[in-house]
């Protein structure tokens, strides 16, 4: 059972290319979580879904892309990628009935140059 | 809008010392406050999630407790070790999905 699985760990991109983070789960979880994580600024949700196919903005979504094609992957997309947008960035899940008890995964640590 | 504060961002202590690590929060209409632990550089461990109808939770040596009315809850680290040294951070949610962060306390325990 490995959790909450995210690839690649590290990338460095610079200004204008794309990319795209994976987060896998095996929790059968319905619900995933992208957050990213800056100094000073805790954890801020970029986007969310709560089950396969749906998907939802949350606190800073813009300059990203997701897509939840499959209940297990969470894909979080920089389609121009930014220097604003270097960062640490962390997907979890969680479970409804389970007063939304998250887990985390170990990080994707990003820097645009 | 909710937003959550933890004081003090950093925290030295001697090694076998109780500590208090404090959280509030601005909107009392919760449904549910986690308790986190991150080391440099990896994840977010969850330790403790309190229930909005709950008063407390515990896990070994940790407690944390939870009061809705002054939105506040603390986490309780009972018998310090150089072990514990790391980041607690806590986030609540309003039953929307939507967690909130606060931004952390640094925890050094000293042998």
């Amino acid at each position: 059972n490995a959790g909450v699985t995210q690839t690649p760990k590290f990338r460095v991109l610079k200004t204008g290319q794309s990319m795209t983070l994976l987060c896998a789960q095996d929790m059968n979880h319905e619900y995933m979580y992208w957050y990213r994580q800056d100094p000073g600024m805790g954890l801020r949700l970029i986007h969310y879904s709560v089950g396969e196919g749906t998907t939802a903005k949350g606190e800073v979504p813009d300059g990203y892309n997701v897509s939840r094609l499959k209940k297990q992957n969470f894909l979080l997309g920089l389609e121009s990628a930014a220097p604003s947008q270097t960062s640490v960035y962390f997907c979890a899940s969680g479970l409804p009935g389970t007063y939304n008890e998250q887990f985390f995964g170990p990080g994707t640590r990003l820097t645009v140059l | 809008k909710q937003e959550v504060t933890q004081i003090p961002a950093a925290l030295s202590v001697p090694e076998g010392e109780n500590l208090v690590l404090n959280c509030s929060f601005t909107d009392s209409a919760i449904y549910n406050l986690q308790w986190f632990r991150q080391d440099p550089g990896k994840g977010l461990t969850s330790l403790l999630l309190i229930q909005s109808s709950q008063r407390e939770q515990t896990s070994g040596r940790l407690n944390a407790s939870l009061d809705k009315s002054s939105g506040r809850s603390t986490l309780y680290i009972a018998a310090s070790q150089p072990g514990d040294s790391a980041t607690y951070l806590c986030a609540t949610t309003s039953g929307t999905y939507k967690y909130i962060f606060g931004t952390g306390t640094r925890l050094k325990v000293l042998a």
